[in-house]
């Protein structure tokens, strides 16, 4: 069974204090693995989509990575603007998209 | 540019009642999708849309039905509610011919009493 699960669920930290985001998929035939972000009472917003193992993205504070059966978002010197829940989804042949439960970010000045 | 349009925003029913959420996108994306988020479950797909005049069932289809009235439009329906069906729901849109990123609107959050 197609599966999709990030860690940790939530995780608070100082403000520059750099972590990572865990997501780690189970399925066949990946199309694409794809980073969005979730303010509260939006839609998700999207980030980075990675499509073979080794592939790197970067986008100011955030880096993204791709492993056979993993993907990290690094998250470095944060700010309070990048509290937010990040989603991790992957894309299955078919064109269907499995979503995990989310990261839920905050980071206290 | 407005992208993925959602209305209403919320709404609150009773059991049985029915509704129809309305989604519009500007884009030209020819995919449009309509999700449901509920807590500790993450986004569930619904049905989804992969071009004008076809429609398919998602992961929790059962007790929606959608339309997909033309390239822009794709309306979900909830023709006898159930308290099970509270949540907020999203519509989303893709260009299958690029990278096939999701663009949402920014949801329904629906109460069913």
């Amino acid at each position: 069974e197609d599966q999709v699960t990030q860690s940790p669920e939530a995780l608070r930290l100082q403000e520059g204090e750099s972590s990572s985001l865990n997501c780690s998929y189970t399925v066949s035939g990946l199309r694409g693995l794809f980073w969005y972000r979730q303010d509260p009472g939006k839609g998700p917003e999207f980030l980075f989509t990675l499509y073979s193992a080794g592939e790197e993205k970067e986008k100011e504070r955030l880096k993204a990575t791709l492993t056979k059966k993993e993907s990290f978002l690094h998250i470095t010197a944060p700010k309070p603007e990048d509290s937010a829940t990040y989603l991790c989804a992957v894309q299955a042949p078919g064109n269907q998209f499995y979503f995990g439960t989310g990261t839920s970010l905050t980071v206290i000045p | 540019n407005a992208g993925v349009t959602q209305t209403p925003k919320f709404q609150v029913l009773k059991t049985g009642q029915s509704m129809t959420l309305q989604c519009a996108q500007d884009m030209n994306h020819n995919s449009m999708y309509w999700y449901r988020q509920d807590p500790g479950m993450g986004l569930r797909l619904i049905y989804y849309s992969a071009s004008e005049g076809t429609t398919d069932k998602g992961e929790v289809p059962n007790g929606y039905n959608v339309s997909r009235l033309n390239k822009r439009e794709f309306s979900l329906r909830l023709e006898s509610a159930a308290p099970s069906q509270t949540s907020v729901y999203f519509c989303a849109s893709s260009d299958r011919d690029r990278n096939e990123k999701l663009f949402f609107g920014s949801g329904t959050q629906l109460s069913v009493l």
